[in-house]
C-alpha cells in the first residue's frame, strides 16, 4: 500500500467551476501537509501549506485537512483554463516529502 | 519566495557518458537538498538527500555509485549520473528547505529533462 493515494484523473471542468481533489493517507506520523502545482515540463510549485486539522484559505483556493480520517483536500473555486496543470498533493514528518501521484485537470474554457 | 535554480533545464547525451545536474538556492542557504526523479506521468521519488559537507544518503534501490551527488557549499549540490544508460532519462528535480523552524517548506528547482540516447 502506497503512503499517500491520490487519484491521478484526469479531471476536466468548465471555466467557472469549483475543482475538487484529494488524497488519503496511511501513516499517522505525517505532520505538514502541502499542494503542488506542476506544468508541464516544469517543477513543482507550492500553493497551500497546512500543518493542522482544519481548513485553510489563499484566494481561490482551499485546502483542508481531516488527521483523523488522514484525509486532504484541495479547492478550487471560480477555475480558469491557467489551472490547467497537474496538481500534487505532498506530506511529511520532517523534510522528506510522500508525493501522490498527481491529479491532471484541465479546465475548459 | 525562495528561488531554487536548476540547471541545465534540458540535457541530451550519448550512452556511457555522464551528466552533471547543479541546484543552486538562489537566495537562502541550504544545509540539506533532495534530489527527486519523475518519470512521465507519475510522481515524483526521492532519490537521495544532500548534506553540506558530509556524504549523501540514498534512498533504498538508488546506486550511490551511479548517481554522485556533491554538497559542496550551502547554496550548490550537484547530480552526477555516472555511465548514463537510456533507462536513466527522466526528469530530475532537486528541492531545498528554508531554515524556517516553523514552517521549512521546500521550494522546487523548475527540474532538469535528461534524455540518454
Amino acid at each position: 500500500q502506497k503512503e499517500v493515494e491520490q487519484d491521478p484523473g484526469p479531471l476536466s471542468v468548465p471555466e467557472g467551476a469549483i475543482v475538487s481533489l484529494n488524497c488519503t493517507y496511511s501513516n499517522s506520523a505525517f505532520q505538514y501537509f502541502m499542494w503542488y502545482r506542476q506544468y508541464s515540463r516544469k517543477g513543482p510549485e507550492l500553493l497551500m501549506y497546512t500543518y493542522s486539522s482544519g481548513n485553510k484559505e489563499d484566494g481561490r483556493f482551499t485546502a483542508q485537512v481531516d488527521k483523523s480520517s488522514k484525509y486532504i483536500s484541495l479547492f478550487i473555486r471560480d477555475s480558469q483554463p491557467s489551472d490547467s496543470a497537474t496538481y500534487l498533493c505532498a506530506m511529511r514528518n520532517d523534510y522528506k516529502l510522500s508525493f501522490g501521484a498527481g491529479t491532471t485537470v484541465t479546465v475548459r474554457a | 519566495g525562495a528561488v531554487v535554480s536548476q540547471h541545465p533545464s534540458w540535457v541530451i547525451c550519448k550512452s556511457g557518458t555522464s551528466v552533471k545536474i547543479e541546484c543552486r538556492s538562489l537566495d537562502f542557504q541550504a544545509t540539506t537538498m533532495f534530489w527527486y526523479r519523475q518519470f512521465p506521468k507519475q510522481s515524483l521519488m526521492l532519490m537521495a538527500t544532500s548534506n553540506e559537507g558530509s556524504k549523501a544518503t540514498y534512498e533504498q534501490g538508488v546506486e550511490k555509485d551511479k548517481f554522485l551527488i556533491n554538497h559542496a557549499s550551502l547554496t550548490l549540490s550537484t547530480l552526477t549520473v555516472t555511465s548514463a544508460h537510456p533507462e536513466d532519462s527522466s526528469f530530475y528535480i532537486c528541492s531545498a528547505p528554508t531554515a524556517a523552524a516553523n514552517t521549512g517548506e521546500l521550494f522546487f528547482g523548475e527540474g532538469s529533462r535528461l534524455t540518454v540516447l
